[in-house]
């Protein structure tokens, strides 16, 4: 079954401690990218990663690290969290024809 | 520059009535266009999915949506609403070939029985 999954899918931490929010897929796409949805402002891409080892910023890149060292992978660090970082975030990969197949989200607290 | 603009942040319909959810977009290429639903709690999911082929797109769950060049919109209906159908509604708009993705705010939608 085609599937993107996130770890955790909620968390609460406290300002400051580092943390790591893995994606993984099984569809072979080249293309993943991370957003954060909030209330009235819809989904936010945070950053995107066309191949293994090429990333590049989206519309709300601070305060957030990504890497991409293999194809199915796509973890979003946070190295030093921030109430304002309090979100429900979503990973997604993109067919070839255009279509986005997300994650089941991870909802984060930061206190 | 890309833009999707969703018109309306709530719409509220009685069961069986029909359903129009509204959606302009701005973009300086030829666009891909996308509506996906987001039941809560959960994921989102595509409904449907406009590539420059026919105007009129058939999704899933009886939903359709009529792209317009000229009015730079592409709205979602359906022509009777079901209980089922209560969820939150992103319109998307992403380049041909390109990289950037753009989401509307979303557009909930409220089915009354």
């Amino acid at each position: 079954e085609a599937q993107v999954t996130q770890n955790p899918r909620y968390l609460i931490t406290v300002t400051g401690k580092k943390l790591t929010v893995t994606c993984s897929q099984n569809m072979n796409h080249e293309y993943m990218s991370w957003y954060r949805q909030d209330p009235g402002l819809g989904l936010r891409q945070i950053y995107y990663s066309m191949n293994v080892e090429v990333t590049d910023k989206g519309d709300v890149p601070e305060g957030y690290k990504v890497s991409r060292k293999e194809k199915r992978n796509f973890p979003l660090i946070l190295e030093s969290p921030s109430p304002n970082q309090t979100s429900l975030y979503f990973c997604a990969t993109t067919s070839p024809a255009g279509e986005l197949f997300f994650g089941e989200g991870s909802r984060l607290t930061v206190l | 520059a890309q833009s999707v603009t969703q018109l309306d942040s709530h719409v509220s319909v009685s069961e069986g009535t029909p359903v129009l959810l509204r959606c302009n977009y701005s973009s300086s290429y030829s666009p891909s266009l996308f509506w996906y639903v987001q039941h809560p709690n959960k994921g989102l999911q595509l409904l449907l999915k406009y590539t420059s082929a026919a105007t009129l797109v058939k999704g899933i769950n009886g939903f359709e949506a009529e792209f317009k060049k000229s009015e730079t919109s592409f709205h979602l209906t359906k022509p009777s609403a079901h209980m089922s159908d209560a969820a939150e509604y992103f319109c998307v708009v992403r380049n041909t070939g390109g990289f950037k993705t753009i989401f509307g705010a979303g557009t909930r939608l409220f089915v009354k029985a």
